[in-house]
């Protein structure tokens, strides 16, 4: 089955910079890539999403980027606010609909003020 | 904006004891899934429908866990006897049929204490 795995575990940043989580997979035949945010007590909610026809996607603040060849993708989310602060999950799925997804260990954001 | 809902949010038993999560996934959509997530891990799936019948159960502990969407809207799953270990949170997923995009929505969750 497929492996994904999630790194750093926590991070912490200034408000203002940049944040980088990265994720590597092990099934070249996943193509479809989702990121999700878990506020304290709050259900996972997808911020952004890639399928691997495509390198590079952006939405606003938030940028997701897949190396199908090196099996990772990373999600960048720049000048970060505080209510950006949560946990941030990978996936991986082959993408079609009802595929399971595999799941990271999540990386614990932290924006200082 | 249509939800996924699940109940109770919170649940604390006994071991030994039997629970039941309810989820009721957004309207229209086939698949469902029970993920358990563990305090600082990322969902794992334990079980996932298509409509009224299981696609893949091969990490639901078949021993002690149960899962049934009947009518294939609703679904219930249960722990019995529950273990000191199941304390988990436990997620409900609802997606779109076939041809749509691979969204997973989730529900609030059921967060399990096992004492």
């Amino acid at each position: 089955g497929e492996n994904v795995e999630q790194h750093p575990s926590t991070l912490s940043v200034q408000e203002g910079d940049s944040a980088v989580i990265k994720c590597t997979y092990s099934d070249s035949a996943s193509n479809y890539f989702p990121w999700y945010k878990q506020e304290l007590g709050k259900r996972p909610q997808l911020i952004i999403d890639i399928r691997s026809n495509v390198g590079e996607k952006k939405d606003q603040r938030i940028a997701v980027t897949l190396n199908k060849t090196a099996k990772h993708f990373s999600l960048h989310i720049t000048e970060t606010q505080p209510e950006d602060s949560a946990v941030y999950f990978c996936a991986a799925s082959k993408g079609m609909t009802g595929n399971q997804f595999y799941f990271g260990t999540g990386t614990s954001l932290t924006v200082i003020p | 904006e249509a939800e996924v809902a699940q109940s109770p949010r919170y649940k604390i038993t006994e071991k030994s004891q039997a629970v039941a999560f309810w989820c009721d996934p957004i309207s229209g959509h086939a698949t469902l899934y029970w993920y358990r997530q563990i305090l600082g891990q990322g969902p794992e799936l334990l079980v996932q429908f298509q409509d009224e019948s299981v696609v893949d159960d091969s990490q639901l502990p078949k021993d002690r866990f149960s899962a049934e969407r009947l009518k294939g809207v609703d679904s219930t799953l249960k722990i019995q006897p529950a273990e000191l270990g199941d304390s988990a949170m436990y997620l409900c997923a609802s997606s779109f049929t076939a041809g749509r995009r691979n969204e997973q929505f989730f529900g609030p969750g059921t967060r399990l204490t096992v004492l």
